[in-house]
């Protein structure tokens, strides 16, 4: 157990549709990851929140956006879904999202888009 | 642009054997190089995380080693055991910038038989 939840576990929606998925940080830490993993594929970096501020961002269109509340929990929405948003989305959190630090990963929310 | 590959893509072994997995990047100009464990539909466990300047980093069965030169990591297990099943990631930090996103291979799926 990381300590990182992550809500909810399972979700479908339908193509068009908007979503939120909610990440909820390790105790201490101030920064905040999402990633998306397609079946089959490793984790691809969306965004990275640090003290409530976008700070970095990946190769992922604007209906991909986020936010980081005081409490440093944090949220991926996602408008105008389409069929290939299908996968498991990943929230990891860390100190200060420098480089040379562990990343701790909650279990990830799995949505299907029909 | 850095670029992350693993071989194999799937490996079975029998119980009791010692196996390899393997890493490689493109890119020598790493920070660190991190192996995690995913369990199916779930988040990233991390296993070891090797530093730039270090060359191995040994958790209980688990050994990793990292060449820069040659742009290579493997993840050695020994006498693996049926709870080893699952898919085993290497990741390196995006260089150069101010954050700890991470490129990921595409794993290896280990299935270790009973």
């Amino acid at each position: 157990e990381t300590g990182v939840t992550q809500s909810p576990t399972h979700l479908i929606k339908t193509r068009g549709q908007q979503v939120t998925l909610r990440c909820s940080s390790q105790s201490g830490h101030n920064t905040v990851s999402w990633y998306q993993q397609a079946l089959g594929q490793g984790p691809q970096f969306i965004f990275q929140y640090y003290r409530e501020e976008e700070n970095g961002r990946g190769n992922f269109p604007p209906r991909f956006s986020g936010l980081q509340f005081p409490n440093y929990s944090s949220e991926l929405n996602v408008n105008a879904l389409e069929l290939d948003d299908s996968a498991l989305y990943l929230c990891a959190s860390s100190t200060r999202g420098s480089p040379n630090e562990k990343l701790f990963f909650g279990s990830g929310t799995q949505l299907s888009v029909l | 642009k850095q670029e992350v590959t693993q071989i194999p893509a799937a490996l079975s072994v029998p119980e009791g054997e010692n196996l390899v997995l393997n890493c490689s990047f493109t890119d020598s100009a790493i920070y660190n190089l991190q192996w995690f464990r995913q369990d199916p539909g779930k988040g990233l466990t991390s296993l070891l995380l090797i530093q730039s300047s270090q060359r191995e980093q040994t958790s209980g069965r688990l050994n990793a080693s990292l060449d820069k030169s040659s742009g290579r990591s493997t993840l050695y297990i020994a006498a693996s055991q049926p709870g080893d099943s699952a898919t085993y990631l290497c990741a390196v930090p995006s260089y150069g910038g101010a954050t700890n996103k991470l490129i990921f291979g595409t794993g290896t799926l280990l299935a270790v038989q009973p």
